[in-house]
């Protein structure tokens, strides 16, 4: 089956640790996302790649950091810069068509990260 | 700065009953629309996309866009208990740039009872 996995489903974080949530993909999409959603709220992108090698900053980029060596995994770290990490993490993945539209993003089932 | 705006409701509906919800957005420039259902703890799933004005139609589903008044709404027909869900619009900005970037409104909460 195709589809996008994230590892762990659940995460704890000490305080002053980094923590990498994982999010692998198998449906030969080029872009990939990383969104952050809070209780009562909407999605907030932290980082997207379009292209392996390559990644750009969204919204919310502060105390994260991404790496996109493979086009099937963009893992997400969460540095201990981040203050505020509590919060519902999910990875999402499209095609890229090089033609200016944002095609339909496909998410996994997200990580939900805990602050200890 | 992009804005989707959404009702946050709770939007409660009878069984049977035809569920409206709204969206609008800020960027008169985008061009693709996006309707995501979300069950309290899991991850949005697609319910529906849409590029053109009009109505797209997909089972119970319609989607209608409005570009000029800068305005898409989704209507579910025969709302079952099993459509009670949070209900996010997502949408893209112009051309260049950050095209590839969506911007998600809070979502409604819809609740569908027996």
């Amino acid at each position: 089956d195709g589809g996008i996995t994230q590892s762990p489903k659940y995460l704890f974080r000490k305080e002053g640790q980094n923590v990498t949530l994982s999010c692998e993909q198998n449906l030969n999409h080029d872009a990939m996302y990383w969104y952050r959603q809070d209780p009562g709220q909407g999605l907030r992108l932290i980082y997207y790649s379009q292209i392996v090698n390559d990644f750009q900053k969204g919204d919310i980029a502060e105390g994260y950091s991404v790496s996109r060596e493979k086009k099937e995994s963009f893992p997400l770290t969460v540095t201990s810069a981040q203050k505020n990490p509590t919060a519902f993490y999910l990875c999402a993945s499209s095609i890229e068509t090089g033609q200016g539209v944002a095609e339909t993003q496909y998410f996994g089932p997200g990580t939900r990260l805990l602050v200890l | 700065q992009k804005e989707v705006e959404q009702n946050s409701g709770p939007l409660s509906v009878p069984e049977g009953a035809i569920a409206s919800l709204n969206c609008t957005y800020s960027d008169r420039g985008s061009q693709s629309f996006f309707w995501y259902r979300q069950y309290s703890g899991k991850s949005p799933e697609l319910i529906m996309s849409i590029y053109s004005n009009g109505d797209k139609e997909d089972g119970r589903f319609t989607a209608q866009l409005n570009k000029a008044s800068q305005y898409v709404s989704l209507l579910i027909r025969d709302s079952q208990p099993s459509d009670s869900a949070t209900y996010l619009c997502a949408v893209n900005g112009p051309s260049g740039g950050s095209n590839y970037k969506l911007t998600f409104g809070k979502g409604t909460l819809l609740t569908v009872n027996p």
